[in-house]
Protein backbone atom coordinates (compact mmCIF):
# COMPACT_ATOMS: atom_id res chain seq x y z
CA UNK A 1 0.00 0.00 0.00
CA UNK A 2 0.98 3.30 -0.54
CA UNK A 3 2.01 5.72 2.02
CA UNK A 4 2.23 9.30 2.56
CA UNK A 5 4.77 11.06 5.40
CA UNK A 6 4.22 14.34 7.03
CA UNK A 7 7.07 14.51 9.13
CA UNK A 8 5.97 18.02 10.59
CA UNK A 9 3.06 17.95 13.27
CA UNK A 10 3.04 21.73 13.67
CA UNK A 11 4.32 24.43 11.76
CA UNK A 12 4.03 28.33 12.40
CA UNK A 13 4.43 31.69 10.35
CA UNK A 14 3.80 34.72 10.43
CA UNK A 15 1.49 36.75 8.36
CA UNK A 16 2.61 37.82 5.10
CA UNK A 17 6.10 35.50 5.26
CA UNK A 18 6.65 32.37 3.46
CA UNK A 19 6.15 28.58 4.91
CA UNK A 20 6.81 25.62 2.93
CA UNK A 21 5.19 21.65 4.06
CA UNK A 22 6.88 18.85 3.32
CA UNK A 23 5.10 15.76 2.27
CA UNK A 24 6.85 12.35 0.77
CA UNK A 25 5.38 9.73 -0.65
CA UNK A 26 6.14 6.11 -1.15
CA UNK A 27 4.95 4.20 -4.16
CA UNK A 28 6.01 1.69 -7.13
CA UNK A 29 3.63 3.48 -9.56
CA UNK A 30 4.13 5.62 -11.94
CA UNK A 31 0.39 6.87 -12.70
CA UNK A 32 -1.46 8.66 -9.86
CA UNK A 33 -2.34 12.22 -8.17
CA UNK A 34 -1.21 14.62 -5.33
CA UNK A 35 -3.28 16.51 -3.31
CA UNK A 36 -3.08 19.22 -0.57
CA UNK A 37 -6.36 20.02 1.34
CA UNK A 38 -6.68 21.75 4.40
CA UNK A 39 -9.12 21.77 6.91
CA UNK A 40 -9.73 24.85 9.11
CA UNK A 41 -11.30 24.82 12.58
CA UNK A 42 -14.35 24.88 11.01
CA UNK A 43 -13.72 21.50 9.95
CA UNK A 44 -14.53 21.03 6.67
CA UNK A 45 -11.82 20.01 4.53
CA UNK A 46 -11.30 21.47 1.39
CA UNK A 47 -9.20 21.01 -1.56
CA UNK A 48 -6.01 23.61 -2.11
CA UNK A 49 -4.24 21.88 -5.03
CA UNK A 50 -4.01 18.99 -7.20
CA UNK A 51 -0.69 17.41 -9.26
CA UNK A 52 -1.06 15.10 -11.76
CA UNK A 53 2.52 12.54 -11.62
CA UNK A 54 2.95 12.99 -15.50
CA UNK A 55 3.25 16.59 -15.63
CA UNK A 56 6.89 17.99 -14.88
CA UNK A 57 5.46 21.94 -14.44
CA UNK A 58 4.29 22.33 -10.55
CA UNK A 59 1.16 22.85 -9.98
CA UNK A 60 0.39 26.67 -8.53
CA UNK A 61 -2.68 28.30 -7.46
CA UNK A 62 -2.56 31.91 -5.94
CA UNK A 63 -0.79 32.03 -3.39
CA UNK A 64 -0.30 27.80 -3.29
CA UNK A 65 2.44 25.78 -5.04
CA UNK A 66 3.71 22.82 -5.14
CA UNK A 67 7.68 21.53 -5.39
CA UNK A 68 7.18 17.98 -7.12
CA UNK A 69 10.02 16.35 -7.50
CA UNK A 70 9.03 12.32 -8.91
CA UNK A 71 12.36 10.93 -8.42
CA UNK A 72 12.49 11.78 -4.93
CA UNK A 73 8.62 11.16 -4.38
CA UNK A 74 8.52 14.41 -2.58
CA UNK A 75 5.42 16.63 -2.76
CA UNK A 76 5.63 20.10 -0.77
CA UNK A 77 3.49 22.75 -0.19
CA UNK A 78 4.51 26.65 -0.25
CA UNK A 79 2.45 28.91 0.90
CA UNK A 80 3.56 32.88 0.10
CA UNK A 81 2.57 35.67 1.89
CA UNK A 82 0.62 33.97 4.42
CA UNK A 83 -2.81 35.18 5.64
CA UNK A 84 -4.43 34.32 9.43
CA UNK A 85 -6.84 32.53 7.63
CA UNK A 86 -4.36 30.14 5.98
CA UNK A 87 -4.01 28.98 9.73
CA UNK A 88 -5.29 24.79 9.44
CA UNK A 89 -4.52 21.39 9.30
CA UNK A 90 -2.97 20.15 6.16
CA UNK A 91 -3.16 16.76 4.74
CA UNK A 92 -1.35 15.25 2.06
CA UNK A 93 -2.78 12.79 -0.23
CA UNK A 94 -2.23 10.30 -3.03
CA UNK A 95 -4.27 8.53 -5.10
CA UNK A 96 -3.31 5.71 -7.75
CA UNK A 97 -5.85 5.07 -10.92
CA UNK A 98 -4.64 1.39 -10.06
CA UNK A 99 -5.58 0.93 -6.14
CA UNK A 100 -8.97 2.17 -6.56
CA UNK A 101 -10.63 5.60 -5.75
CA UNK A 102 -9.15 5.34 -1.98
CA UNK A 103 -7.54 8.31 -0.98
CA UNK A 104 -4.40 7.66 1.25
CA UNK A 105 -3.57 10.47 3.56
CA UNK A 106 -0.75 11.90 5.58
CA UNK A 107 -0.94 12.19 9.41
CA UNK A 108 -1.71 15.83 8.67
CA UNK A 109 0.64 19.41 9.52
CA UNK A 110 -0.88 22.14 11.50
CA UNK A 111 -0.12 25.51 10.33
CA UNK A 112 -0.48 28.12 13.04
CA UNK A 113 -0.37 32.06 11.38
CA UNK A 114 0.75 34.71 13.62
CA UNK A 115 0.18 38.48 13.73
CA UNK B 1 -24.78 25.20 -4.06
CA UNK B 2 -25.36 23.00 -1.04
CA UNK B 3 -22.09 21.06 0.42
CA UNK B 4 -21.41 17.90 1.40
CA UNK B 5 -24.00 17.37 4.91
CA UNK B 6 -22.84 15.35 7.75
CA UNK B 7 -25.19 14.20 10.92
CA UNK B 8 -24.90 14.37 13.87
CA UNK B 9 -21.47 16.43 14.25
CA UNK B 10 -20.99 15.07 17.32
CA UNK B 11 -21.88 11.65 18.86
CA UNK B 12 -20.96 10.47 22.31
CA UNK B 13 -22.09 6.67 23.01
CA UNK B 14 -21.58 4.11 25.01
CA UNK B 15 -19.59 1.23 24.07
CA UNK B 16 -21.95 -1.80 23.14
CA UNK B 17 -24.64 1.07 21.53
CA UNK B 18 -25.50 1.31 18.43
CA UNK B 19 -25.02 4.51 16.45
CA UNK B 20 -25.46 5.34 12.90
CA UNK B 21 -23.91 8.28 10.88
CA UNK B 22 -25.66 10.06 7.95
CA UNK B 23 -24.46 11.68 4.40
CA UNK B 24 -25.54 14.25 2.53
CA UNK B 25 -23.82 14.12 -0.34
CA UNK B 26 -23.91 17.40 -3.09
CA UNK B 27 -26.74 17.03 -5.59
CA UNK B 28 -26.15 14.92 -8.92
CA UNK B 29 -22.76 13.35 -7.04
CA UNK B 30 -23.23 10.14 -7.99
CA UNK B 31 -19.68 8.84 -5.88
CA UNK B 32 -19.69 9.25 -2.36
CA UNK B 33 -16.91 7.96 0.16
CA UNK B 34 -16.15 7.13 3.70
CA UNK B 35 -13.04 8.04 5.53
CA UNK B 36 -12.21 8.07 9.28
CA UNK B 37 -9.29 9.36 11.27
CA UNK B 38 -8.62 8.05 14.44
CA UNK B 39 -6.95 10.46 17.00
CA UNK B 40 -3.35 11.07 15.69
CA UNK B 41 -3.35 8.47 13.09
CA UNK B 42 -4.56 9.03 9.22
CA UNK B 43 -7.18 9.38 7.60
CA UNK B 44 -8.10 6.38 6.27
CA UNK B 45 -10.64 4.92 3.36
CA UNK B 46 -13.41 3.31 4.59
CA UNK B 47 -15.30 2.58 1.11
CA UNK B 48 -17.08 3.89 -1.74
CA UNK B 49 -20.28 3.80 -3.71
CA UNK B 50 -21.17 4.61 -6.78
CA UNK B 51 -24.55 5.66 -6.89
CA UNK B 52 -26.41 3.02 -4.52
CA UNK B 53 -23.84 0.68 -5.42
CA UNK B 54 -21.09 -0.35 -3.24
CA UNK B 55 -17.92 -0.12 -5.30
CA UNK B 56 -14.99 -0.36 -3.31
CA UNK B 57 -15.31 -1.48 0.95
CA UNK B 58 -11.97 -2.39 1.21
CA UNK B 59 -11.05 0.00 3.81
CA UNK B 60 -13.97 -1.07 6.01
CA UNK B 61 -12.09 -2.19 9.54
CA UNK B 62 -14.75 -5.24 10.58
CA UNK B 63 -18.65 -6.66 9.93
CA UNK B 64 -19.73 -4.55 12.87
CA UNK B 65 -19.95 -1.42 10.14
CA UNK B 66 -22.33 -1.15 7.36
CA UNK B 67 -22.81 1.40 5.14
CA UNK B 68 -25.55 1.68 2.73
CA UNK B 69 -26.86 3.99 0.27
CA UNK B 70 -30.54 3.39 -0.80
CA UNK B 71 -32.02 4.98 -3.75
CA UNK B 72 -27.82 6.53 -4.24
CA UNK B 73 -28.84 9.28 -2.60
CA UNK B 74 -27.58 9.65 1.23
CA UNK B 75 -25.84 7.42 2.79
CA UNK B 76 -25.85 6.12 6.05
CA UNK B 77 -22.90 4.41 7.92
CA UNK B 78 -24.08 2.07 11.04
CA UNK B 79 -21.56 0.80 13.54
CA UNK B 80 -22.77 -1.92 15.88
CA UNK B 81 -22.29 -2.46 18.60
CA UNK B 82 -19.40 0.11 19.16
CA UNK B 83 -16.10 -0.19 20.26
CA UNK B 84 -13.73 2.07 22.01
CA UNK B 85 -11.49 1.56 18.89
CA UNK B 86 -14.07 3.20 16.73
CA UNK B 87 -13.61 6.84 18.62
CA UNK B 88 -12.43 9.41 15.79
CA UNK B 89 -13.89 12.25 13.12
CA UNK B 90 -16.26 10.33 10.27
CA UNK B 91 -15.81 11.79 7.14
CA UNK B 92 -18.40 11.65 4.12
CA UNK B 93 -16.69 13.04 0.55
CA UNK B 94 -18.75 13.25 -2.80
CA UNK B 95 -17.64 13.63 -6.03
CA UNK B 96 -19.02 13.91 -9.47
CA UNK B 97 -16.46 11.70 -11.34
CA UNK B 98 -15.08 8.93 -10.40
CA UNK B 99 -11.74 9.95 -12.26
CA UNK B 100 -8.72 10.00 -9.87
CA UNK B 101 -8.25 13.35 -10.02
CA UNK B 102 -11.66 14.37 -9.70
CA UNK B 103 -11.90 16.17 -6.43
CA UNK B 104 -13.47 15.34 -3.31
CA UNK B 105 -15.77 17.48 -1.57
CA UNK B 106 -15.80 17.05 2.01
CA UNK B 107 -18.75 17.19 4.70
CA UNK B 108 -17.70 18.43 8.14
CA UNK B 109 -17.32 15.27 9.62
CA UNK B 110 -19.07 13.26 12.94
CA UNK B 111 -17.17 12.86 15.62
CA UNK B 112 -17.86 9.95 17.33
CA UNK B 113 -16.61 9.36 20.75
CA UNK B 114 -17.32 5.75 22.23
CA UNK B 115 -17.36 5.68 25.97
Amino acid sequence: AQTVTQSQPEMSVQEAETVTLSCTYDTSESDYYLFWYKQPPSRQMILVIRQEAYKQQNATENRFSVNFQKAAKSFSLKISDSQLGDAAMYFCAYRSPNSGYALNFGKGTSLLVTP
Amino acid sequence: EAGVTQFPSHSVIEKGQTVTLRCDPISGHDNLYWYRRVMGKEIKFLLHFVKESKQDESGMPNNRFLAERTGGTYSTLKVQPAELEDSGVYFCASSQYGFSNSPLHFGNGTRLTVT
